[in-house]
């Protein structure tokens, strides 16, 4: 089975701290993908990584940026953590291609508060 | 642009009854659709997919969802409801030449004893 790991499931920080949200996947994927989760919004797409080094802007990128240097890691990076950022913070991962013979696995979330 | 519509926010169901979960989608084409599910607490597991072919789908946990171009829905069923099933329910979207997914604002699903 896949196997996603988000690094915390619960994590506090400051507002204007710089965070770090970690994810690691076991199955080798290409694609990896991180969300927010927000209750009466769904999820939304904050940035996506196709490749080692390569990465997409989904729909809401402004206040995050990400880091891909190997490949089963994928790291999201708040610059300077705000209230308005405090979410339930969904990573995924899948193979090369598209479609349902490549479905999204996702973790167990960190559920980040900014205070 | 492409989208997602679950219009019921939040269903309350008797243990042993009958399920269904409506999604509406709008796409220029035949999107990828999928069902996932959200156990509290929990990540996103994914229930069913579609791509082509057969409209009606089977997934895990007894549930299946049935594919209707002409109605744009992709509606998620399930015979007879057991409590584990509470959780909340996202239809999801991807359209050809894109690997993101178009997610809908989620259905959460109570179950009575």
């Amino acid at each position: 089975d896949v196997k996603v790991t988000q690094s915390s499931r619960y994590l506090v920080k400051r507002t204007g701290e710089k965070v770090f949200l970690e994810c690691v996947q076991d199955m080798d994927h290409e694609n990896m993908f991180w969300y927010r989760q927000d209750p009466g919004l769904g999820l939304r797409l904050i940035y996506f990584s196709y490749d080692v080094k390569m990465k997409e802007k989904g729909d809401i990128p402004e206040g995050y940026s990400v880091s891909r240097e190997k490949k089963e890691r994928f790291s999201l990076i708040l610059e300077s953590a705000s209230t308005n950022q405090t979410s339930m913070y969904l990573c995924a991962s899948s193979l090369p291609g598209q479609g349902p013979n490549q479905p999204q696995h996702f973790g167990d979330g960190t559920r980040l508060s900014i205070l | 642009a492409q989208s997602v519509t679950q219009p019921d926010i939040h269903i309350t169901v008797s243990e042993g009854a009958s399920l269904e979960l409506r999604c509406n989608y709008s796409y220029g084409a035949t999107p990828y659709l999928f069902w996932y599910v959200q156990s509290p607490g929990q990540g996103l597991q994914l229930l069913l997919k579609y791509f082509s072919g057969d409209t009606l789908v089977q997934g895990i946990k007894g549930f299946e969802a049935e594919f209707k171009r002409s109605q744009s829905s992709f509606n998620l069923r399930k015979p007879s409801v057991h409590w584990s099933d509470a959780a909340e329910y996202f239809c999801a979207l991807e359209g050809a030449g894109s690997y993101q997914l178009t997610f809908g604002k989620g259905t959460k699903l109570s179950v009575i004893p």
